[in-house]
């Protein structure tokens, strides 16, 4: 059964300063994405990341995505009051019968900046 | 990016009444449709597969006849709580999954769209 976990889970940090999520997986994947939740809302995604070493970027955050190490990273630079949310890392792959994909969320990061 | 509605957005009911939320894929026809159930604070818990067409594959623990799940065509899947119980009350979510490309990406391999969630309050 494949496993994400996601750390820290709680993360408060200052505004201007920097910091990195990081998501572990148990299995290969197919594809690892990176989504943003407001309270109330739903999921906004940030990123998908498909092969090994893949690197993306979007203002002041960057995922990347390590296959051998089955880790995704999500840096956040001089991080700013609006990118308080909780961020989820959700891995995608194959199940078994080889006819649907399925999608295993990580527990979530509360990021909260503080000014 | 692709558009994924679901309706309602919020619904409250009284405990024993049913309630159908709708997920529909408005630019896009959708080879599978995934429901999720959210908890406060907690992560997203995936209820069940929607295949077009066929009978809907629930995760274990997930009461098949509580939560009727209907995919009647490409673009639109049904999940109806049936006889609702307090208990009931969470986020639920849908995602619509398009169609992969042949070639780069493997067939039934494509990207992920959510709805914006409805939120069921059970009295």
């Amino acid at each position: 059964e494949l496993k994400v976990e996601q750390n820290p889970l709680f993360l408060s940090m200052q505004e201007g300063k920097n910091y990195t999520i990081y998501c572990n997986y148990s299995t290969t994947s197919d594809r690892l994405y990176w989504y943003r939740q407001d309270p109330g809302k739903s999921l906004e995604s940030l990123f998908v990341l498909l092969s090994n070493g893949a690197v993306k970027q979007e203002g002041r955050l960057m995922a990347s995505l390590d296959t051998k190490a089955r880790l995704s990273t999500l840096h956040i630079t001089a991080a700013v009051h609006d990118l308080s949310a909780t961020y989820f890392c959700a891995v995608d792959r194959i199940v078994s019968g080889g006819s649907n994909y399925k999608l295993t969320f990580g527990k979530g990061t509360l990021l909260t900046v503080n000014p | 990016g692709a558009v994924v509605s679901q309706h309602p957005s919020w619904v409250i009911c009284k405990s024993g009444t049913s309630v159908k939320i709708e997920c529909r894929s408005l630019d896009f026809q959708a080879t599978t449709m995934f429901w999720y159930r959210q908890f406060p604070k907690q992560s997203l818990m995936l209820m069940a597969t929607s295949n077009e067409g066929s009978k809907a594959t629930y995760e274990q623990g997930v009461e098949k006849d509580k939560f009727l799940i209907n995919h009647a065509s490409l673009t639109l899947s049904t999940l109806t709580v049936t006889s609702a119980h307090p208990e009931d009350s969470s986020f639920y979510i849908c995602s619509a999954r398009k169609p992969g490309q042949y070639g780069r990406e493997r067939f039934g391999a494509g990207e992920l769209f959510f709805g914006e969630g409805s939120r069921l309050t059970v009295l």
